[in-house]
């Protein structure tokens, strides 16, 4: 068990732009999500999958924003036509069916110019 | 509206016991979480409340108090890597997606 990993660590990136982060869950964690930070916040929920079926999406979340979980394995968050407000932590977090606690990846750190 | 409140910071000395409350308003309710998280790192599971009461898992409990919407977090003996923010978390839904306070961030001098 090597944890959650989130790859990269670090993007910066020009308005306009389109990125793409991953996150490789514990293996075996059936329930993933994705959450946004930005300084002096708590995390914000942004979409839940449940294997590979993407069950709940943020009613905050634009259009720009993709999720996907192909396998039910690693899953990938892609943002288009990147803005300046897109500028935060992303967080990715996998749990077990019937945990309570979530585990945490170290974050992709954003930052859009 | 769904709305966590939490104290922004509290100071506290090496050694002694701090309680940081969090109290919630959201639409469903599932259980309440504390997590910690450290300057620059990810936060991390600490506890977590479904039912009245309180939960001890070495210096720190949690406690619940689901007809109030109040919970808080009680840590003892205070340590210098007890500095640290810590967030309170509602589980609101069936897929216990959090909704997070924003945070508490807690200062220990020696």
């Amino acid at each position: 068990d090597t944890g959650v990993s989130q790859d990269p660590r670090h993007k910066i990136t020009k308005r306009g732009q389109n990125v793409t982060f991953r996150c490789d869950p514990i293996s075996e964690h059936n329930r993933l999500y994705w959450y946004r930070q930005t300084l002096g916040q708590g995390p914000e929920f942004l979409t839940y999958f449940q294997n590979e079926a993407q069950l709940e999406k943020s009613r905050l979340l634009s259009d720009r924003f993709s999720a996907e979980r192909p396998k039910g394995s690693f899953s990938t968050l892609e943002i288009q036509r990147t803005e300046q407000g897109d500028s935060a932590m992303y967080l990715c977090a996998s749990t077990p069916w019937t945990g309570d606690e979530q585990y945490f990846g170290p974050g992709t750190r954003l930052t859009v110019t | 509206g769904q709305s966590l409140e939490q104290p922004s910071e509290v100071t506290a000395v090496e050694g002694a016991i701090v309680q940081i409350n969090c109290t919630y308003q959201t639409s469903g309710f599932y259980g309440l979480s504390w997590y910690q998280q450290h300057d620059g790192g990810a936060p991390t599971f600490l506890s977590y409340n479904a039912l009245d009461g309180l939960e001890e898992t070495g210096r720190f409990s949690s406690f619940l108090s689901r007809s109030d919407s109040y919970g808080y977090l009680l840590l003892q003996e205070l340590q210098m890597k007890d500095s640290a923010s810590y967030f309170c978390a509602v589980s609101e839904g069936s897929n216990y997606q959090l909704i997070w306070g924003a945070g508490t961030k807690l200062i220990i001098k020696p």
